[in-house]
């Protein structure tokens, strides 16, 4: 059975930094891309990045200069990092196996992060 | 402002038919394959169709997707009261290498 699990706190202070970690399980790293998508409460779906199992990513280039993302292959994990958050970053928080040589995609159940002092 | 366009709402009657429209670009709708969300209130999102107008198992062939261009549209059709949430197209962008949404249609069932 294929589960997605974000874990991280889920509140988090201005300026600081937002760590999210994916725990994989049921299913191969290879065949997906490692992706974090959130989505602000009422509002649409926004793509953060993704990173693959060679190591190699693409960040949302609003999002760029604040993202970094990283991947555990022994752990089968999968982490977000996203510096100086203000409250936009407020917003569920999706862990997802984008499909690279799978024929569908995969979801966490998401995980909401309030930015907030 | 999303990249891709979709209209913020639809609606029809029980029964009848909608289509959502997705415009983009030649540099994402128009070199990549489209995909296309169901989401409910509160929940995943979840995917209807994928390659522009293919169906994962298990959703209903009242979902059907096309692209043509660098435009994509959804149409569902025999419209249930079930039909109600949120959709949204999704595709690559090859000049930004990003991943794109667009900003969601709501549809509403008379």
């Amino acid at each position: 059975q294929v589960r997605l699990q974000e874990s991280g706190p889920g509140l988090v202070k201005p300026a600081e930094t937002l760590s999210l970690t994916c725990s994989i399980s049921g299913v191969s790293l290879g065949p997906y891309y490692w992706t974090w998508i959130r989505q602000p409460a009422g509002k649409g779906l926004e793509w953060i990045g993704r990173i693959y199992i060679s190591g190699s990513t693409n960040y949302n280039p609003s999002l760029k200069s604040r993202v970094t993302m990283s991947l555990d292959m022994s752990r089968k994990q999968f982490s977000l990092r996203l510096s100086s958050v203000t409250a936009a970053d407020t917003a569920v928080y999706y862990c997802v196996g984008l499909p690279r040589s799978a024929v569908v995609d995969v979801w966490g159940q998401g995980t909401a992060v309030t930015v907030s002092s | 402002q999303s990249v891709l366009t979709q209209p913020p709402s639809v609606s029809a009657a029980p029964g009848q038919k909608v289509t959502i429209s997705c415009s983009g670009s030649s540099s994402n709708i128009g070199k990549n394959y489209v995909c296309w969300y169901q989401q409910f209130p509160g929940t995943v999102p979840k995917l209807l169709i994928y390659e522009n107008q293919k169906r994962p198992s298990g959703i209903p062939d009242r979902f059907s997707g096309s692209k043509s261009g660098t435009s994509a549209t959804l149409d569902v059709t025999g419209l249930q009261t079930g039909d109600e949430a949120d959709y949204f197209c999704a595709t690559w962008d090859s000049s930004w290498s990003a991943w794109l949404f667009g900003g969601g249609t709501k549809l509403t069932v008379l």
